[in-house]
């Protein structure tokens, strides 16, 4: 069965600081593959997505970027943290053919 | 630009009630719609998934409908139970099959 994996599961960072969260699949092969966020009260906001390895398509411009560099592996960055970029941070996945999205359990980033 | 709409925003009923919550979406569209949970600091849940040319889904105690021609879908819940207390989303697929907008949901608490 497939399974995802995302960590780290909360982070504190102070602003300026770098970021790297890394987010794995299990048991597919080639899927889409997504970050999105949500802040406090709001929707989730959809920030990068991959349909390949080095394949990555932004959604909204930001301090933000992302990376693919295995199949299953999707990695969220800065090179230097703002307070906005608080938030929970999701990864999820989906197989070619638009099946279910699936998520991870998330991280809570918090720049102080 | 797709919109996705939830109402209503927050919903507490009783024990054993039957429920339903609602989604509408401004892009009739649509390549898929899924109804997820997600309890508090955790990720989301896929509940249930319905394709375009489908008129409902049925999971358990869950039914989710949709009428792609108003562009409105309902999540129905038989016989709630404390357990469901969550918070639920919605998310239409348009577009490439690869993006989902999301509605900014419900806050259900089921009360004994």
């Amino acid at each position: 069965s497939q399974t995802i994996h995302q960590w780290p599961a909360t982070l504190v960072q102070p602003v300026g600081s770098p970021l790297s969260l890394e987010c794995t699949v299990e048991g597919t092969s080639n899927p889409n593959l997504y970050w999105y966020r949500q802040a406090a009260g709001r929707g989730l906001q959809l920030l990068f997505y991959s349909v390949g390895i080095g394949q990555i398509s932004s959604e909204v411009p930001q301090n933000l970027s992302a990376s693919r560099p295995q199949d299953r592996q999707f990695i969220l960055s800065s090179k230097k943290l703002l307070l906005s970029d608080s938030g929970f941070y999701l990864c999820a996945w989906s197989n070619v053919d638009g099946s279910p999205l699936h998520f991870g359990n998330g991280t809570r980033l918090t720049v102080t | 630009k797709q919109e996705v709409t939830q109402i209503p925003a927050a919903l507490s009923v009783p024990e054993g009630e039957n429920l339903v919550l609602n989604c509408s979406f401004t892009d009739s569209a649509i390549y898929n719609l899924q109804w997820f949970r997600q309890d508090p600091g955790k990720g989301l849940t896929s509940l249930l998934l319905i394709q375009s040319s489908q008129r409902e889904q049925t999971s358990g105690r869950l039914n989710a409908s949709l009428d792609k021609s108003s562009g409105r879908s309902t999540l129905y819940i038989a016989a709630s139970q404390p357990g469901d207390s969550a918070t639920y989303l919605c998310a239409v697929r348009t577009g490439t099959a690869s993006k989902l907008t999301f509605g900014t949901g419900t806050r259900l608490q089921v009360t004994l």
